[in-house]
């Protein structure tokens, strides 16, 4: 049983484009949804996160969008670069459990020069 | 000054043997993580210990023995190793089991033949 869906499995956007990677989450109680960044051989490493009572939050150029009702929560990538180039997990989990992550299934994301 | 980190990096040993990889964290954190990661990048928790005491043990063969001998290392020891164990096993750690921004280790990459 997958909690957390993530799509699309592969994306490529041209450099300067918008990268767009969607996530749905099953489990209601979950409240705390980070997005994961992972370069080839290093371990991922969080990029950005939200919770719940705000529908968006940005840092840069990277935005999550999140729709509560729906149970869909999305990053945004503006103005995308070749170093963006990486495999972006979503995740979801209850803070008030044990801190276990639910992780999508990523996202390899590359950006042509 | 590594967060997170795992020895070794590289693991390649022969079916039936046993082995550890060790973690350590100078963060300051409570909770502390296992992770596997297959060859389709899929992330999946194994354990977590929050000060040395074991709060997640999702279904692993008893194979796997993690053992926490204080709260900044958590290790893992696998017996009797198989070819479907190889993947890159990531330990992590966040600040409390409340607090799930967790910060990943470089990985292990155990290739069993």
């Amino acid at each position: 049983q997958q909690q957390v869906k993530q799509s699309p499995q592969s994306l490529i956007v041209q450099k300067g484009g918008i990268s767009i990677i969607n996530c749905a989450y099953e489990n209601t109680a979950f409240d705390y949804f980070p997005w994961y960044q992972q370069f080839p051989g290093k371990g991922p490493a969080l990029l950005i996160a939200i919770r719940p009572d705000v529908s968006e939050k940005k840092e840069g150029r990277f935005t999550i969008s999140f729709n509560k009702s729906a149970k869909q929560f999305s990053l945004h990538i503006m103005d995308s670069q070749p170093g963006d180039s990486a495999t972006y997990f979503c995740a979801a989990s209850k803070s008030s459990n044990t801190g276990k992550l639910i992780f999508g299934q990523g996202t390899t994301l590359q950006v042509k020069p | 000054d590594t967060a997170v980190s795992q020895t070794p990096k590289y693991l390649v040993t022969q079916m039936g043997n046993d082995k550890s990889i060790k973690c350590e964290q100078n963060l300051g954190h409570d909770t502390m993580y296992w992770y596997k990661q297959d060859s389709k990048k899929f992330l999946k928790i194994m354990f977590s210990y929050n000060n040395k005491e074991l709060i997640i043990n999702e279904t692993v063969p008893n194979r796997f023995s993690p053992k926490s001998p204080d709260k900044a290392h958590l290790n893992l020891h696998i017996n009797s190793l198989e070819l479907g164990d190889s993947a890159v096993y990531f330990c992590a750690s966040s600040r409390n089991r409340v607090n799930t921004e967790a910060f990943f280790g470089q990985g292990t990459r155990l290739t069993v033949v």
